[in-house]
C-alpha cells in the first residue's frame, strides 16, 4: 500500500490564482516527519518545509503555507497568489525511523502548471 | 559551497553494457541514497547507506551495485541485467537520522542507444 499519497497528478491553474496540494499519508509510528520538496525543470529535488508528528500548527512563509491535521493524516500545501515561477512538480514525503535505518516514502508528485 | 554532486549530467549505455553514476557530496552526511525517477511513478528507492562500508537494497535494486569506500562518495553501476534502465536518477543524502530531509543532487538522465 502507498504510504504517501498525491492525488492529484497534475494541476493548471492561471496566475495570481490559490492552489492547494493535497498530500495524505499512513503510519502506524506516532513519531515521524512530513516533508514537502519542489522539483523545477531543472530536475533537482528542493526541500521546502518538515513538520514533526507532534506538531500540529500551521505554517506560512511567505506564498507558501501547511496545513497539517492528524485527525485526517494530511498534509496539505497552499501557494498563494501563485507564480509562473511555482510551476514544478511537488512531493510529499514521509520519514518513519526504521531498525534498518530510516527511509523516506515520497508520494508520486503533483505537476503543478502556472499559466501567465 | 556545500553539496552533492552527480556526473554526468547525461549518459548513454549499449546493448549489456555496465554504466556507473557518480555521486559526491561534501556535506558531510552520514546517509547517501539512489533513486530512480520515471514518469508519472515518483521517486523509487534503488540503494541507501546509512555508514561507510554498509548499504542496503531499497525496493528496486535488481539489476543495480553500489559501493560505499569513502563516506563522500555513493557510485552506482547500472548493470546489463537492468533491462529497462531508461531513467531519471537522483542520488540524495543526510545527516542519517529520520528528522532530517535529504539533500539532492541534480540528477543524470540515463538513455538506451
Amino acid at each position: 500500500a502507498q504510504k504517501v499519497t498525491q492525488a492529484q497528478t497534475e494541476i493548471s491553474v492561471v496566475e495570481k490564482e490559490d492552489v492547494t496540494l493535497d498530500c495524505v499519508y499512513e503510519t502506524r509510528d506516532t513519531t515521524y516527519y512530513l516533508f514537502w520538496y519542489k522539483q523545477p525543470p531543472s530536475g533537482e529535488l528542493v526541500f521546502l518545509i518538515r513538520r514533526n508528528s507532534f506538531d500540529e500548527q500551521n505554517e506560512i512563509s511567505g506564498r507558501y503555507s501547511w496545513n497539517f491535521q492528524k485527525s485526517t493524516s494530511s498534509f496539505n500545501f497552499t501557494i498563494t497568489a501563485s507564480q509562473v515561477v511555482d510551476s514544478a512538480v511537488y512531493f510529499c514525503a514521509l520519514s518513519e525511523a526504521k531498525d534498518t535505518g530510516n527511509q523516506f516514502y515520497f508520494g508520486t508528485g503533483t505537476s503543478l502548471t502556472v499559466i501567465p | 559551497d556545500g553539496g552533492i554532486t552527480q556526473s554526468p549530467k547525461y549518459l548513454f549505455r549499449k546493448e549489456g553494457q555496465n554504466v556507473t553514476l557518480s555521486c559526491e557530496q561534501n556535506l558531510n552526511h552520514d546517509a547517501m541514497y539512489w533513486y530512480r525517477q520515471d514518469p508519472g511513478q515518483g521517486l523509487r528507492l534503488i540503494y541507501y547507506s546509512q555508514i561507510v562500508n554498509d548499504f542496503q537494497k531499497g525496493d528496486i535494486a535488481e539489476g543495480y551495485s553500489v559501493s560505499r569506500e569513502k563516506k563522500e562518495s555513493f557510485p552506482l553501476t547500472v548493470t546489463s541485467a537492468q533491462k529497462n534502465p531508461t531513467a531519471f536518477y537522483l542520488c540524495a543524502s543526510s545527516p542519517g537520522t529520520f528528522n532530517q530531509p535529504q539533500h539532492f543532487g541534480d540528477g543524470t538522465r540515463l538513455s538506451i542507444l
